[in-house]
């Protein structure tokens, strides 16, 4: 079972302020690493799918980081907004086939 | 952008019937589906893995009886619930990959929120 985790479980920050969560995933057999924002009652949306050891991938205010010899990502969200909230799950692929998530990251932005 | 449209999108049945969930990818050839679940507090975990044609592949615990998946055609993935139960009640989600896409080529349904009554 791959152990795929995502610290913390859930922030709490004010509207303006940056943040990041983390996700901790194996580092060998590496395929991808995504990021998905999830708010309730609606399909996931992709933000970032990191492949090399090193990447760095921006949209907007969001940017990720990547490490694959030790297993983790970090995501950043500068200037929170309200918008913002959601759930933001990492998953892991260490193959061509099935993806494994995080435990997720519930995201409240309090304006 | 790639589509995949999941049906439906809330259902309540009745203890002991059985209830499908379709999922079908609009404008790619889904190679592989995966199905997932979510449990109260807890991240999407994986049902199964579908490759088109071929038998489901489940995960440890996940029984295969009484979750029925048919993956018949590269636009089409079904799950059935049979014999649905109160702690089947949950929110279950597909994910169609497009070989060709490689990593990129993960794209999630809507998800159906399903309550057994």
């Amino acid at each position: 079972i791959l152990n795929v985790e995502q610290s913390p479980q859930s922030l709490h920050v004010q509207e303006g302020d940056s943040t990041n969560f983390t996700c901790s995933f194996p580092s060998s057999n590496f395929y991808a690493l995504h990021w998905y924002r999830w708010e309730t009652a609606k399909s996931p949306e992709a933000l970032f799918v990191m492949t090399l050891n090193g990447d760095e991938k921006k949209k907007g205010r969001i940017s990720a980081t990547l490490n694959t010899k030790e297993g983790y990502s970090y995501l950043y969200i500068k200037g929170s907004q309200p918008e913002d909230s959601a759930t933001y799950l990492c998953a892991f692929s260490g193959g061509y086939q099935k993806v494994t998530f995080g435990t997720g990251t519930k995201l409240q932005v309090i304006p | 952008g790639a589509v995949v449209s999941q049906h439906p999108s809330r259902v309540i049945c009745k203890s002991g019937t059985s209830v499908k969930i379709e999922c079908r990818s609009l404008d790619f050839q889904a190679t592989t589906m995966f199905w997932y679940r979510q449990f109260p507090k807890k991240s999407l975990m994986l049902m199964a893995t579908s490759n088109e044609g071929s038998k489901a592949t489940y995960e440890q615990g996940v029984e295969k009886d009484k979750f029925l998946i048919n993956h018949a055609s590269l636009t089409l993935s079904t799950l059935t619930v049979t014999s649905a139960h109160p702690e089947d009640s949950s929110f279950y989600i597909c994910s169609a990959r497009d070989r060709d896409r490689g990593p990129y080529g993960y794209t999630f349904g809507s998800g159906t929120r399903l309550t057994v009554v």
